[in-house]
């Protein structure tokens, strides 16, 4: 099974500061059909997860767009340009490449 | 807009069974899977198995084989996610998600509560 694993596990942030996730998958999530399937999802507190970024670069309908992704093959990054009080919470990979489907542990971002 | 109502949260003795249902709105029912996925008390997200609500085909990871179901209604656009053979590590908010062409979840329901407890 692929293996997803997320850097750091918590990261505070100063607000209007930017912040960076890493995700590091233990296969490459080239699928056979040249897509990369890399989402990226917000965990608000006591809400359910929200997408934010699926196929490594592409952001939701309404999500700001300080938040990007990129990478490629086995290493992804989500990045938020200026952090707003509004972005604390926890952030996760998932990759839809290879069954079975799979979470990374999970980012608690908060504020400094 | 694309809604996913799940039921209400569960209370449960060691070695019972729960189902939950997600009852679906603002999309045509059949066109996309729907997968389930847990989140135990302050941990992170698990995938369990998806279903198609068109063929009623359905696949679970490992870890749940023989004991998770997952069924649907599709004249009243609702799937459904069983658990028997409950024990205190299933105890867990369970949570719907629509999944899309691109092997991603673009919508997710409110989530259930499901708590063993003896």
């Amino acid at each position: 099974d692929v293996v997803m694993t997320q850097s750091p596990l918590s990261l505070p942030v100063t607000l209007g500061q930017p912040a960076s996730i890493s995700c590091r998958s233990s296969q490459s999530l080239v699928h056979s059909d040249g897509n990369t399937y890399l989402t990226w999802f917000q965990q608000r507190p006591g809400q359910s997860p929200r997408r934010l970024i699926y196929k490594v670069s592409n952001r939701d309908s309404g999500v700001p767009d300080r938040f990007s992704g990129s990478g490629s093959d086995t290493d992804f990054t989500l990045k938020i340009s200026r952090v707003e009080a509004e972005d604390v919470g926890v952030y996760y990979c998932m990759q839809g490449t290879h069954w079975p489907t799979a979470f990374g542990q999970g980012t608690k971002v908060e504020i400094k | 807009q694309v809604q996913l109502v799940q039921s209400g949260a569960e209370v449960k003795k060691p070695g019972a069974s729960v189902k939950v249902s997600c009852k679906a709105s603002g999309y045509p029912f059949s066109v996309y899977d729907i997968n389930w996925v847990r989140q135990a008390p302050g941990k992170g997200l698990e995938w369990m198995g998806w279903m198609n609500p068109d063929s009623g085909n359905s696949a679970y990871v490992q870890k749940f084989q023989g004991r998770v179901t997952m069924t649907r209604n599709t004249s009243i656009r609702t799937a459904y996610m069983e658990l028997s053979g409950l024990r205190s590590e299933d105890t867990a908010v369970y949570y719907c998600a629509r999944r899309t062409g691109y092997y991603s979840f673009d919508n997710w329901g409110q989530g259930t509560l499901v708590t063993v407890s003896s």
